[in-house]
């Protein structure tokens, strides 16, 4: 069973950059057709999908993040991380790592707990 | 790209059926079959319910359907049980540049 963790910083300061790291166990990142992603929720709200990356580091982003938004991967870790640059109140959210279903970028099968990111200095 | 629509709220009580619709365009939910739902409980990760419309993950029960007509695609819960309870979202593909759509998620309450 694929389990992925989030870790990081609880508090980023505003204009400072957000560093998110996801450990994936029970499955190998490299090697398999799966894209591995990110995907928030602001304290009450809604999903918002960040962006995705294969081993290959081949990336997808959500084109509203897009320009502050950096995702890689690190196969002999078998880890992916997000670095969102210039943060704001508007990006405090729970950060979710996830797994994409071999269907695509619209189905995560398996879902990190997430990691509340607070942006406030 | 504005999100998906779905109804902030709806109810039911334990062995009825409920149903949450989930609005978008031609370009998403109308235009390709990749809608998928998640379920959420409180302080909890989206769990995966349904992907491509129709399709169960293994392990999710039964009671748990999907369909879709047009731009709408509808999430049905039958028999109603009180761990049904919790927010349901609906994603979807678009032909956009976003890529993926997420709905604002639906409220369910079990009388």
């Amino acid at each position: 069973q694929v389990q992925l963790q989030e870790s990081g910083p609880g508090l980023v300061k505003p204009s400072e950059t957000l560093p998110l790291t996801c450990t994936v166990s029970g499955g190998s990142i490299s090697g398999s057709t799966f894209y591995w992603g990110w995907i928030r929720q602001p304290p009450g709200k809604g999903l918002e999908w960040i962006g995705s990356v294969h081993y290959s580091a081949n990336s997808y982003y959500n084109p509203s993040l897009k320009t502050r938004v950096t995702i890689s991967v690190d196969t002999s870790k078998n880890q992916f991380s997000l670095k969102l640059s210039s943060v704001t109140a508007a990006d405090t959210a729970v950060y979710y790592c996830v797994r994409h279903g071999d269907r695509g970028l619209w189905v995560s099968d398996f879902w990190g707990q997430g990691n509340l990111v607070t942006v406030s200095s | 790209q504005s999100a998906l629509t779905q109804p902030a709220s709806v109810s039911g009580s334990p062995g009825q059926s409920i149903t949450i619709s989930c609005t978008g365009t031609t370009s998403d939910v109308g235009g390709y079959n990749y809608v998928s739902w998640y379920q959420q409980h409180p302080g909890k990760a989206p769990k995966l319910m349904i992907y491509d419309v129709t399709n169960r993950p293994s392990g999710v029960s039964t009671r748990f359907s999907g369909s879709k007509s047009g731009n709408t695609a509808s999430l049905t819960i039958s028999g109603l049980q009180a761990e049904d309870e919790a927010d349901y979202y609906c994603g979807s593909y678009t032909s956009t540049n976003t890529l993926v759509l997420f709905g604002g998620g639906t409220k369910l309450t079990v009388l």
